[in-house]
């Protein structure tokens, strides 16, 4: 079945550096990668995404880029800043209908 | 435009209690899911609807039931609660099949004793 698998699973930086959160996916037929944000105690939000026929999207100080073939997407956040503290989820999905999300990245930027 | 609205926020069911977590959304979406969050293993699928009268297992369906009568409403049944049933569930529902944003809800912590 489909499977995300998601690293680190924390991950500590200096505010001002740049954060790297990497996941791979199994299916190969999976074609929109979506990532959440979840601050402590609210639901998740979407803040970047990014579909199959793209290799690279950006948004500010967050890009995504995504390796079809090695099945790998990753997340990075430039400058970092304390407020980018939160759980970070990627996640895939396919035609079948099922978003399926990875096991979560904690991020701290310590000021 | 309320988007998608959990009830209840918190619960506490006893061991073999049975119970229902309502889930509305006021969007038109055609998808609606519901996850489960537990530490160290992020957001699971429990079942998902990709139309009214439409409804699959996700990864973790064992315990569960869901129907999908209106496009509106996808309530998850609890049927015989169980304490590895404790957590947070979050429903979420998005324009289409998957592959447009997911809304979720506010959540439901969910203690079963």
């Amino acid at each position: 079945g489909e499977n995300v698998e998601q690293h680190p699973s924390t991950l500590s930086v200096q505010e001002g550096d740049s954060a790297v959160i990497k996941c791979t996916y199994s299916d190969s037929a999976s074609n929109y990668f979506p990532w959440y944000k979840q601050e402590l105690g609210k639901r998740p939000q979407l803040i970047i995404d990014i579909r199959s026929n793209v290799g690279e999207k950006k948004d500010q100080r967050i890009a995504v880029t995504l390796n079809k073939t090695a099945k790998h997407f990753s997340l990075h956040i430039t400058e970092t800043q304390p407020e980018d503290s939160a759980v970070y989820f990627c996640a895939a999905t396919s035609n079948t209908g099922k978003l399926i999300f990875g096991q979560g990245t904690t991020l701290q930027v310590k000021p | 435009n309320a988007g998608v609205t959990q009830t209840p926020k918190f619960q506490v069911l006893k061991t073999g209690q049975s119970m229902t977590l309502q889930c509305a959304q006021d969007m038109n979406h055609e998808y609606m899911s519901w996850y489960r969050q537990d530490p160290g293993m992020g957001l699971r699928l429990i079942h998902y609807s990709v139309g009214a009268g439409i409804t699959d297992q996700g990864e973790v369906p064992n315990g569960y039931n869901v129907s999908r009568s209106t496009t509106e409403d996808f309530p998850l049944r609890l049927l015989s609660a169980a304490p590895s049933q404790t957590s947070v569930y979050f429903c979420a529902s998005s324009y289409r099949t998957g592959d447009t944003e997911a809304f979720f809800g506010q959540g439901t912590r969910l203690t079963v004793v």
